[in-house]
């Protein structure tokens, strides 16, 4: 069963604007990683949350973590054109071994 | 610093031929993995290497064959495609551990006529 579903699947805003995205997962986690594609590229990684962490910023880029919840949300402030891309997160247990990616979002920042 | 090169860019087989997907890094990782990404199915583990010399199966690995003979080579073999297997194929790399982030290559766009 997937482990990391992201919602919405799609999202369309202005410049400007902040985006966010949610993460929701099943079972127990050690870490939570949210990644970036472009079109035509390969995934980069954008930053990595532990289970024992609530939040998490890098640049315009705030992560929270709520494990009670099982959800995890990435919220991107004053978006640029430069920002559209698919945004993937990635659950790692320990239990499985395994790092899970979830379906994405597409996200589309209008100029 | 090129990070992760995957080769060839696309590709087009016919049913029952076979090919090799050449993925090398040259951050001196450890870790290598091997994935495909279809459309609404997320990216899911073909096989991956967690040291030269060695190679597991992922969560889809039917189909598919690896070999890591030197560290900064991972290979991914298709000893006769299907039209299953049209897809887009993503080589990683991550340090240490599966928990760690990983970095990808660029893509292998892979269609079975």
């Amino acid at each position: 069963s997937q482990q990391g579903e992201e919602d919405p699947q799609a999202l369309s805003i202005q410049e400007g604007e902040n985006a966010t995205m949610n993460c929701s997962y099943k079972t127990s986690i050690n870490n939570l990683q949210w990644y970036r594609q472009n079109s035509g590229r390969g995934l980069v990684h954008l930053i990595l949350i532990r289970s024992n962490e609530r939040e998490k910023h890098s640049g315009r880029l705030r992560v929270t973590l709520d494990t009670s919840k099982k959800s995890s949300s990435l919220l991107i402030t004053a978006s640029r054109a430069a920002d559209t891309a698919s945004y993937f997160c990635a659950t790692f247990s320990s239990n499985t071994g395994k790092l899970i990616f979830g379906q994405g979002t597409t996200l589309q920042v209008k100029p | 610093n090129a990070g992760v090169t995957q080769t060839p860019k696309f590709r087009v087989l016919k049913t029952g031929q076979s090919m090799t997907l050449l993925c090398a890094q040259d951050m001196n990782h450890e870790y290598m993995y091997w994935y495909r990404q279809d459309p609404g199915m997320g990216l899911r583990l073909i096989h991956y290497s967690v040291g030269e010399g060695t190679t597991a199966k992922g969560e889809v690995p039917d189909g598919y064959n690896v070999s890591r003979l030197k560290k900064q080579n991972f290979l991914l073999g298709l000893e006769s495609a299907a039209p299953s297997q049209t897809s887009v194929y993503f080589c990683a790399s991550s340090p240490l551990g599966r928990d760690q982030p990983q970095h990808f290559g660029d893509g292998t766009r892979l269609s079975i006529l």
